[in-house]
């Protein structure tokens, strides 16, 4: 069946200690992004990328690192820079056309302990 | 620049009783809408998309919506509730030229259904 992976499913992390977040899609899509999600903030975009080799910034990426080296694989790191790690992460996937939705993985959980 | 509300941060119904969960927008374009639904510690689903075709959208599970640009609203509905529709649901507004990255989130509605 096409769809996202992002494993693992939770995740703890000590303090100061970086931690990397797996995506995978095989639906064929050019576009990924990584979201977080905190309870009654609805969801933030991290980054994204459009294309192999290429990502950018979207409105918290501060503390987070992304690489796109092949089309189906959208790895996110949560460096101990970033103050506050603890938050559901999502995947995302989708092609690039106007007016397109967004498919999305089951997300991570991630505990900062 | 574009936005989206969601009037209610928590809704609850009776099993077998309408469900309405309201959103208004704001976009400098005609915007594409959106309705996807979350349970809990899983990914969103889509229910149903609205880009400029009929401003009444059904979607799966019952669900539909009706974009009024006069109100610039996309209330999300369904006739009778059920167990299953307790979830938190987000309205999402998009520009029609921009791609998946312009995608804007309200803050979520969380539906309760209660027996």
């Amino acid at each position: 069946d096409g769809g996202i992976t992002q494993s693992p499913k939770y995740l703890f992390r000590k303090e100061g200690q970086n931690v990397t977040l797996s995506c995978e899609q095989n639906l064929n899509h050019d576009a990924m992004y990584w979201y977080r999600q905190d309870p009654g903030q609805g969801l933030r975009l991290i980054y994204y990328s459009q294309i192999v080799n290429d990502f950018q910034k979207g409105d918290i990426a501060e503390g987070y690192s992304v690489s796109r080296e092949k089309k189906e694989s959208f790895p996110l790191t949560v460096t101990s820079a970033q103050k506050n790690p603890t938050a559901f992460y999502l995947c995302a996937s989708s092609i690039l056309r106007d007016t397109t939705e967004a498919f999305f993985g089951q997300g991570t959980r991630l505990t900062v302990v | 620049a574009q936005s989206v509300t969601q009037l209610d941060s928590h809704v609850s119904v009776s099993e077998g009783t309408p469900v309405l969960l309201r959103c208004n927008y704001s976009s400098s374009y005609s915007p594409s809408l959106f309705w996807y639904v979350q349970h809990p510690n899983k990914g969103l689903q889509l229910l149903l998309k609205y880009t400029s075709a009929a401003t009444l959208v059904k979607g799966i599970n019952g669900f539909e919506a009706e974009f009024k640009k006069s109100e610039t609203s996309f209330h999300l509905t369904k006739p009778s509730a059920h167990m299953s529709d307790a979830a938190e649901y987000f309205c999402v507004v998009t520009a029609p030229t921009g791609t998946a990255s312009k995608l804007t989130f309200g803050t979520g509605t969380r539906l309760q259904v209660t027996l």
